[in-house]
């Protein structure tokens, strides 16, 4: 089983409307959470860090249940530049080594 | 502008080649980290580097080994390239405070012919 599983999509969504998709883990000792963009062709970046009692950035909501291992991602009143694929990532140690899942893709169409 | 720097972004080598692929970061950062990316299983964890000279396994170490003999640069090596090693590699740095950010390189696609 692996670490840290995500819906691959893709989630087709059209502009302005919302989209929201979750992350399992396997480790219940995980101590930290993310979630990183990665465009076509490029290198992930964060996009947030995920606290447990819940987080927003802006159009952007991040939530952590513990209980059931899951984080969750919801994008609001998506924008074109959306588009891309979302990794969750989970660290399990205190060292910080990160542990990718493969990736959603969102597309966001006109 | 923080930088992680990896030497080649395009590499074509044949099989049985030793390879080296240099990533270099300027943030001061302890840990350093190679994953692979491949499509449908995403970054998958080579070895990574807590401190110079100190270096852990990762989930799919076969193959490769590292050298971190300076705290900005942590060099992944294929002993003998294979065919399966084609693929995406990617180098990252980050703190050493659990879950600080982590920095990306470029990436360097790797063939392997």
């Amino acid at each position: 089983r692996k670490e840290v599983e995500q819906d691959p999509g893709p989630f087709n969504v059209p502009e302005g409307a919302t989209v929201a998709f979750n992350c399992t883990y396997s480790n219940s000792a995980s101590q930290s959470f993310f979630w990183y963009r990665q465009d076509c062709r490029k290198e992930p970046k964060l996009l947030m860090s995920v606290y447990s009692s819940g987080n927003e950035d802006g159009r952007f909501t991040a939530q952590l249940n513990r209980a059931s291992q899951y984080i969750s991602l919801l994008i609001r009143d998506s924008k074109l530049s959306d588009s891309a694929t979302y990794l969750c990532v989970v660290t399990l140690d205190s060292w910080g080594k990160l542990q990718f899942g493969a990736g959603t893709q969102v597309v966001v169409t006109p | 502008d923080v930088k992680v720097t990896q030497s080649s972004r395009y590499l074509v080598k044949r099989t049985g080649e030793k390879v080296f692929l240099e990533c270099v970061q300027d943030m001061d950062h302890e840990n350093m980290f190679w994953y692979r990316q491949d499509p449908g299983l995403g970054l998958r964890l080579i070895y990574f580097s807590y401190d110079v000279k100190m270096k852990e396994k990762g989930d799919i170490p076969e193959g490769y080994s590292v050298s971190r003999e300076k705290k900005e640069r942590f060099s992944l090596i294929l002993e003998s390239a294979s065919t399966n090693q084609t693929s995406m590699y990617l180098c990252a740095s980050s703190p050493s405070t659990g879950g600080g950010e982590a920095f990306f390189g470029q990436g360097t696609r790797l063939t392997v012919v």
